[in-house]
This record gives C-alpha cells, sequence and structure tokens, in this order.
C-alpha cells in the first residue's frame, strides 16, 4: 500500500517565477492537506481539499492556490515566488476532513 | 479557540535513559491530539494519537503518552532511549477539522 507521495523532492526557483508541486493521496484518502515548514518551525497549514474543492484556508496570502482532480491527487501553486517561500512543503492526506493525517515526504522548496 | 504549546524547544538524554518531551493544550472543546516525529530531512511520521478513548495512548517505537484532563497535558515519554529516537517531535490539537502544530521538541540522544 502505497503512502503519500509528493513530486518533486528538490526544486529551485528564482524570485518571481511560478511553481506546482504534486500530491497522491495514500490509498483510500481523500482530503489533501498541505502545509508550509520553514527552516526550524513547525508546518504551517496553507489550506483543505476534499471533493475538489477547497474547504479551510489558513493565513497564506492567494498567490498561494491549489486544486484536487477527481482521483483526489492535488497540486500546489505559487505564484510571484518570494525569498521567504523557500520551505520544505508538505502534503497530508486523510480519509476524511477530520481524520488522522498522514504525511507524505515534501517537496523543498529553494528560492533565489 | 485551540492552541499547543510544546514546553522545551530541546531535550538532551544519555542513550538507556528515558525521555519525556512535554505538550500543553487549550481547547474549548473535546480534542483529539497527535504525535509526530520528523527525521532530518524528512516527512512527519505519525508516532501516536488519543481520540478520547483510552486515556495512556502506546504508539511506535515504545513511545507513549498519556492525555491528562485535569492538567491539559499530553507528554511524551519513552522508557529507555535509543540513539534513533534523535529527531524534532511535534505535539498536535485536532478540533473537528482545525489542526494546530505545536513548534516542536528537537531531541538529542547522548552516548
Amino acid at each position: 500500500d502505497a503512502g503519500v507521495t509528493q513530486s518533486p523532492t528538490h526544486l529551485i526557483k528564482t524570485r518571481g517565477q511560478q511553481v506546482t508541486l504534486r500530491c497522491s493521496p495514500k490509498s483510500g484518502h481523500d482530503t489533501v492537506s498541505w502545509y508550509q515548514q520553514a527552516l526550524g518551525q513547525g508546518p504551517q497549514f496553507i489550506f483543505q481539499y476534499y471533493e475538489e474543492e477547497e474547504r479551510q484556508r489558513g493565513n497564506f496570502p492567494d498567490r498561494f492556490s491549489g486544486h484536487q482532480f477527481p482521483n483526489y491527487s492535488s497540486e500546489l501553486n505559487v505564484n510571484a515566488l518570494l525569498l521567504g517561500d523557500s520551505a520544505l512543503y508538505l502534503c497530508a492526506s486523510s480519509a476524511d476532513p477530520g481524520g488522522t493525517q498522514y504525511f507524505g515526504p515534501g517537496t523543498r522548496l529553494l528560492v533565489l | 479557540a485551540q492552541s499547543v504549546t510544546q514546553l522545551d524547544s530541546h531535550v538532551s538524554v544519555s542513550e538507556g535513559t528515558p525521555v519525556l518531551l512535554r505538550c500543553n493544550y487549550s481547547s474549548s472543546y473535546s480534542p483529539s491530539l497527535f504525535w509526530y516525529v520528523q527525521h532530518p530531512n524528512k516527512g512527519l511520521q505519525l508516532l501516536l494519537k488519543y481520540t478520547s478513548a483510552a486515556t495512556l495512548v502506546k504508539g511506535i517505537n515504545g513511545f507513549e503518552a498519556e492525555f491528562k484532563k485535569s492538567e491539559t497535558s499530553f507528554h511524551l515519554t519513552k522508557p529507555s532511549a535509543h540513539m534513533s529516537d534523535a529527531a524534532e517531535y511535534f505535539c498536535v490539537v485536532s478540533v473537528g477539522d482545525k489542526i494546530i502544530f505545536g513548534k516542536g521538541t528537537r531531541l538529542h540522544i547522548l552516548p
């Protein structure tokens, strides 16, 4: 049984560019949440997708957007990248919006 | 509103000695509580969870945590530390579909 997978594992971008990160949930899970983890910090909630809709959102600007596909996989898009967007981006899936979350290995984004 | 406080940013113990990582929470409703572990450059792994069943919760790798409502605490313990336990540990509170992470405790294991 595959767990949560994320791609790519690492990414380097320059300021102003746009980036798309991808996540496939654990088998049987239909809810995907995205987190940003800056160096030395705990994960910060970005948003959660369920039934292809954004259900709730953390305190992140509109530059951060997402999408969930019919197969429950998800994308996180970040526009107009800033140096401060450099972080580990974690995807978590759960069997329902309030269920236990299982995390992927993350995508490490470096913005130069 | 809910919140979670991990009382120590760093904890150092010698290999073979007990581990105690402290977590206090605040919640207006009955919370679910979790501990996750993160090894360097890795994602988060679920250690254990409390969801209003038994107050003493056993997790993986010999870890356990006790939910104490009167003290609003959910401390993580292990009787004997192993070198492989060196990692960052996060206490997490969940009410409904809102999830809040603590700032983390870095556990160092001394040989």
